[in-house]
């Protein structure tokens, strides 16, 4: 059974710093990974897919990365903003089976 | 079509009601999801579609659950004589049929079982 890791849990920064935001799995044979912000009871927005042939994908000041091997993934985020505070969650996917973290709760402060 | 729409946005209810949630999907996509989250966990999944087909259920899904999706549009899912265990986030979320392509999330319904 597929297991998810996101470690921090909770992380506080100085706004302007780069943090870097980990998720680990327990079964690397999946078809992708994908990165989701929460806002306080909203529901989730996709930021990055990254698919298991790819190491890496950017947006912006995000940069997710995939290490399949190894079962880890990070998500950097550059010159963090207070509008970056929300809980992100990874998730990994294997056929339709789709696996979430319990999520990095992230605040950013001015 | 702006994204996924669910209504309501909160449901109260007493325990041992029946109630009745909807999913309106991004327009184009074939595949609609239904997840629960509860306060500090990831969500988990509960059901698929494919179109109007339901392709697979979590042992999550108890009998007292059912969703249905007629006609490949909306879905509904529906949660008879609620328990408190069944208080938490109902997402739902939709999708192209590609395994690669995104996950659209909708707001979600916030269930309250007292």
């Amino acid at each position: 059974k597929q297991e998810v890791t996101q470690i921090p849990a909770a992380l506080s920064v100085p706004e302007g710093e780069n943090l870097v935001l980990n998720c680990s799995f327990t079964d690397s044979a999946i078809y992708n990974l994908q990165w989701f912000r929460q806002d306080p009871g909203k529901g989730l927005t996709s930021l990055l897919l990254i698919q298991s042939s790819q190491r890496e994908q950017t947006s912006g000041r995000l940069n997710a990365s995939l290490d399949k091997s190894s079962g880890r993934s990070t998500l950097y985020i550059a010159a963090s903003q207070p509008g970056d505070s929300a809980t992100y969650l990874c998730a990994v996917r294997k056929y339709n089976d789709m696996r979430f973290g319990a999520g990095t709760r992230l605040t950013v402060k001015p | 079509d702006t994204g996924v729409s669910q209504n309501p946005r909160h449901k109260i209810t007493k325990r041992g009601q029946n109630v009745t949630f909807r999913c309106d999907p991004i327009s184009e996509h074939n595949r609609l999801y239904w997840y629960r989250q509860t306060l500090g966990q990831g969500p988990e999944f509960l059901t698929y579609f494919q179109n109007e087909a339901q392709l697979e259920k979590s042992r999550l899904l108890s009998d007292r659950f059912s969703a249905e999706r007629p006609k490949g549009s909306f879905s509904t899912l529906e949660i008879q004589r609620t328990e408190q265990g069944d208080s938490a986030m109902y997402l739902c979320a939709s999708s192209w049929a590609d395994l690669n392509e995104k996950l659209f999330f909708g707001s979600g319904t916030q269930l309250s079982v007292l």
